[in-house]
């Protein structure tokens, strides 16, 4: 049982290039997530998706898009990469809250993405 | 809309001490799910402990208790015969248990500990 897997775990991106960020899950859970975390700081949500075939926006997600086909994966794409997208990428899954167990969200852990 | 809110954005603390970081939220919810994760330098996020809003019983976890007011909203994290290895960023994160399934999460304490 792998829990969160992440790919790449280190990235460097030049200005304008586009890059898939790979995120599954082996725990079956239905609702997958995406947090960028700047240095420093606390975890801002770009996306997430409560199933396959679902995906709603977060707090930041201008310059990003996910797609969710399965159920195990959660791919981020950034499209013409800025500066500002330099940060820490945490993918975490969890089950619905309402459907019992202990409620938290597993994490990735993390790939950090510099972007010159 | 629910807040979270951790207002000490650092603390320090000697080796073997206690330790307790403040965590307040915001809510107009009846139920819901606490937690506390911790974020070493490695960058993993770790979930250290958890509570149950109906339940009124304090959650613990070997060194790791927390004192939940539910009336004043306030979910702090004790940190017993503290190590060098609890030196980490400590999330405290609040779950909504309706169908909005919001996850807050506040911005994180930093904590030192002083050998």
């Amino acid at each position: 049982n792998a829990g969160v897997t992440q790919t790449p775990k280190f990235h460097i991106l030049k200005i304008g290039q586009s890059m898939t960020l790979q995120c599954t899950q082996d725990m079956n859970h239905n609702y997958m997530y995406w947090y960028r975390q700047d240095p420093g700081m606390g975890l801002k949500l770009i996306y997430y998706s409560v199933g396959a075939g679902i995906t709603d926006k977060g707090e930041v997600p201008n310059g990003y898009n996910v797609s969710r086909s399965t159920t195990e994966d959660f791919p981020l794409r950034l499209e013409l990469a800025a500066p500002s997208q330099t940060s820490v990428y945490f993918c975490a899954s969890s089950k619905p809250g309402l459907a019992g167990g202990r409620g938290e969200q597993f994490f990735g852990p993390g790939t950090r993405l510099t972007v010159l | 809309a629910q807040t979270v809110t951790q207002s000490q954005p650092e603390m320090s603390v000697q080796e073997a001490e206690t330790v307790t970081l403040s965590c307040t939220y915001d809510t107009s919810e009846s139920d819901y799910y606490l937690f506390w994760y911790k974020q070493p330098p490695s960058r993993q996020m770790i979930l250290v402990i958890r509570q149950e809003a109906y339940k009124q019983q304090n959650a613990t976890e070997n060194r790791f208790s927390v004192n939940f007011q539910k009336a004043a909203k306030s979910f702090s994290l004790k940190i017993s015969d503290s190590q060098l290895g609890d030196a980490a960023m400590y999330f405290c994160a609040y779950r909504s248990l309706n169908r909005d399934d919001k996850i807050i999460f506040g911005k994180g304490t930093r904590l030192h500990i002083l050998p």
